[in-house]
């Protein structure tokens, strides 16, 4: 029972572009997401995160998009720099649970 | 401002022994959380500590589990009569508020 999916294991972008990573959910309880940057032999990065009550979230480079009737959010990343070559997670919870519920991750390769 | 701490980074063990991990949230935090992760999934739930007080426990944390955090500061998980099966990366996060946990480097366990 897979309530937060990752549609796409993998997305290559070139440098300078914008990189979209999708994020699908099941559980209509969730009120509050959140996407984790993880590098190799490294924890989960907190990166960013909405609210429900938005659709929108923006810091710097990083903007969440939230759409709660298609149950769908993503993650924009312009523009794209190489350091930003990770595994990139959506995570998701809902108010009264302890337990973030993540997807299977995306893993984005930025080229030169 | 230090982050989360985990010790040991790696742990290479036989089947049937026991192993502690030891994490170390950040000073003023007073949730912490075990989660594990496995090659290409996201992070999974197994426990969740509120100062001192074990509030959940997921399916995933069988018998051989456990899990104490004894003066709500530094937790450790043990796992008893490992086996292989137990092969993953131990991550542990702390968090203030409910909603963003911040996450150690975690610990890899490999079982042979």
């Amino acid at each position: 029972d897979q309530q937060v999916k990752q549609n796409s294991p993998s997305l290559s972008v070139q440098e300078g572009r914008i990189s979209i990573l999708n994020c699908d959910y099941t559980n209509s309880m969730f009120d509050y997401f959140l996407w984790y940057k993880k590098y190799p032999a490294e924890g989960p990065t907190f990166l960013i995160s909405i609210s429900s009550i938005k659709d929108k979230n923006e810091d710097g480079r990083f903007t969440v998009f939230l759409n709660k009737s298609a149950k769908h959010l993503s993650l924009h990343i312009v523009p794209s720099q190489p350091g930003d070559s990770a595994v990139y997670f959506c995570a998701a919870i809902y108010q009264g649970a302890q337990k973030l519920v993540f997807g299977q991750g995306t893993r984005l390769t930025i080229n030169p | 401002d230090t982050g989360v701490s985990q010790n040991p980074r790696h742990k290479i063990t036989k089947r049937g022994q026991n192993v502690t991990f030891r994490c170390d949230p950040i000073s003023e935090h007073n949730r912490l959380y075990w989660y594990r992760q496995t090659l290409g999934q996201g992070p999974e739930f197994l426990t969740y500590f509120q100062n001192e007080a074990q509030l959940e426990k997921s399916r995933l944390l069988s018998d051989r589990f456990s899990a104490e955090r004894p003066k709500g500061s530094f937790s450790t998980l043990e796992i008893q009569r490992t086996e292989q099966g137990d092969s993953a990366m131990y991550l542990c996060a702390s968090s203030r508020e409910i909603y963003e946990q911040y996450f150690g480097p975690g610990t890899r366990l490999t079982v042979t």
